[in-house]
């Protein structure tokens, strides 16, 4: 069965610090890989997706993420963080399985410090 | 120009009712989702859908049921609620197997 760890609940940075979320995930077959934030009282956005090819897939909001098979793992980078980066961030595995269900990790809490 | 929208986005019921949320989509996407939130933010899927087969997670109650009435909508109903069925829930749609776009949440709380 597939299944996505995010070790890290919750996560406090400084504004400009750089910041790394983990996700690790098990899926029997070549993964999609997907991180969606989501901020207070909101949907889910896609901030980036890896199906195939270059190992490093850039997103929005100048967020990046590298998939590493060897390791089983999506992190979420970015370089500068900023307040409006608060949010919750979600990683997710899916992939060409019946009714092309994601799974989803627990979650990672960003909070950012002026 | 709303992608996925739901209603309503707010529901508070009894404990016993039925009630239902309504999900549209505008992208011409061929496969849509329900999926639950729950007070420890843990998003789980519930359903995928789309004109060719239901794919229901094995976890979810029957009284829980999606309805299609066309490729554009994909209706929750869920009957004789319960406390733990509070919960927000998510509509999404994609197109198989690609990036699911998700809608805005419909925040049920059950009495």
């Amino acid at each position: 069965a597939q299944s996505v760890t995010q070790p890290d609940i919750h996560i406090t940075v400084s504004e400009g610090a750089s910041l790394e979320l983990r996700c690790n995930y098990s899926y029997g077959a070549t993964p999609y890989l997907f991180w969606y934030v989501q901020s207070p009282g909101q949907g889910l956005q896609l901030l980036l997706k890896y199906f195939s090819g270059d190992t490093l897939v850039q997103g929005i909001k100048g967020f990046e993420a590298e998939f590493k098979r060897s390791q089983s793992s999506f992190n979420l980078r970015k370089p500068s963080v900023h307040w409006s980066d608060a949010a919750e961030y979600f990683c997710a595995v899916g992939g060409r399985n019946a009714g092309n269900m994601l799974t989803f990790g627990g979650g990672t809490r960003l909070m950012v410090k002026p | 120009d709303t992608a996925v929208s739901q209603t309503p986005k707010y529901l508070v019921t009894q404990m016993g009712n039925d009630k239902s949320i309504k999900c549209e989509q505008n992208l011409g996407h061929d496969t849509m989702y329900w999926y639950k939130q729950d007070s420890k933010k843990f998003l789980k899927i519930m359903f995928s859908y789309n004109n060719k087969e239901l794919i229901i997670n094995e976890t979810v109650p029957n009284r829980f049921s999606p309805k299609s009435p066309d490729k554009a909508h994909l209706n929750l109903h869920i009957n004789s609620l319960e406390l733990g069925d509070s919960a927000v829930y998510f509509c999404a749609s994609s197109w198989e197997p690609d990036t699911q776009y998700f809608g805005p949440g419909t925040r049920l709380t059950v009495l």
